[in-house]
């Protein structure tokens, strides 16, 4: 149980296109998902929390025109990273939360972005 | 502010055990918790421990928290050539705004033959 999914695992982009990236919840829902971000060798920064059928909440520095997120339902959490550009490449991971109780995360495998 | 440290690497030989250390300053922290990463992998849930516990077992792994010193451990014992990996300690906050996890840098387990 708590298998999250993330879509695609590794896309290349050119500068200014936008790349969307999914995140579901395959056996449980999620009334939260999270989306971090990694740098190589370093840890996860939050960008923002996606609450399902309300605004995300992004983290101080993170531009919410430029990640765009939609929590639509209780299974599916989509980040679009808009006009990306190089300094966009990183490893995004998500996250979801099961609805019950503790604050108990489960991560997707990650999607590499690499912007040309 | 919130901050979680731990030594980026730790060597040990097959078959010994393997303590991974981790401290961290908000008092206020209601989870802690363990994930390993495998190279080019997402984060796997290893184990958590709620602030009111001093420990938590769970087959080869042992977790330590101490409130008092804000100071939290894995224990895997038997180390074995598939537990290398990164190691992240993460903690969890109820206050403020969301309930994202804040991450410590990762911990680089390193097994030798």
């Amino acid at each position: 149980g708590a298998v999250v999914s993330q879509h695609p695992s590794w896309v290349i982009c050119k500068s200014g296109t936008s790349v969307k990236i999914e995140c579901r919840s395959l056996d449980f829902q999620a009334t939260t998902m999270f989306w971090y971000r990694q740098f190589p060798k370093q840890s996860l920064m939050l960008m923002a929390t996606s609450n399902e059928g309300s605004k995300a909440t992004y983290e101080q520095g993170v531009e919410k025109d430029k990640f765009l997120i939609n929590h639509a339902s209780l299974t599916l959490s989509t980040l679009t990273v808009t006009s990306a550009h190089p300094e966009d490449s990183s490893f995004y991971i998500c996250s979801a939360r099961d609805r019950v109780g503790k604050n108990i995360q489960y991560f997707g495998a990650g999607t590499r972005l690499s912007v040309l | 502010g919130e901050d979680v440290e731990q030594s980026l690497f730790l060597s040990v030989r097959e078959g010994d055990s393997s303590v991974i250390n981790c401290t961290y300053t908000d008092s206020s922290s209601t989870y802690l918790y363990w994930y390993k990463q495998e190279p080019g992998a997402g984060l796997q849930l290893l184990t958590y421990i709620f602030s009111n516990m001093d420990m938590k077992q769970d087959q080869r792994l042992t977790v330590l928290l101490n409130k008092k010193d804000k100071h939290l451990s894995l224990r895997i014992a038997d180390t074995q050539t598939g537990d290398s990996a990164i190691y992240f300690c993460a903690e969890s906050n109820p206050g403020g705004g969301a309930d994202g996890l804040t991450f410590g840098k990762g911990t680089h387990l390193i097994i030798q033959p």
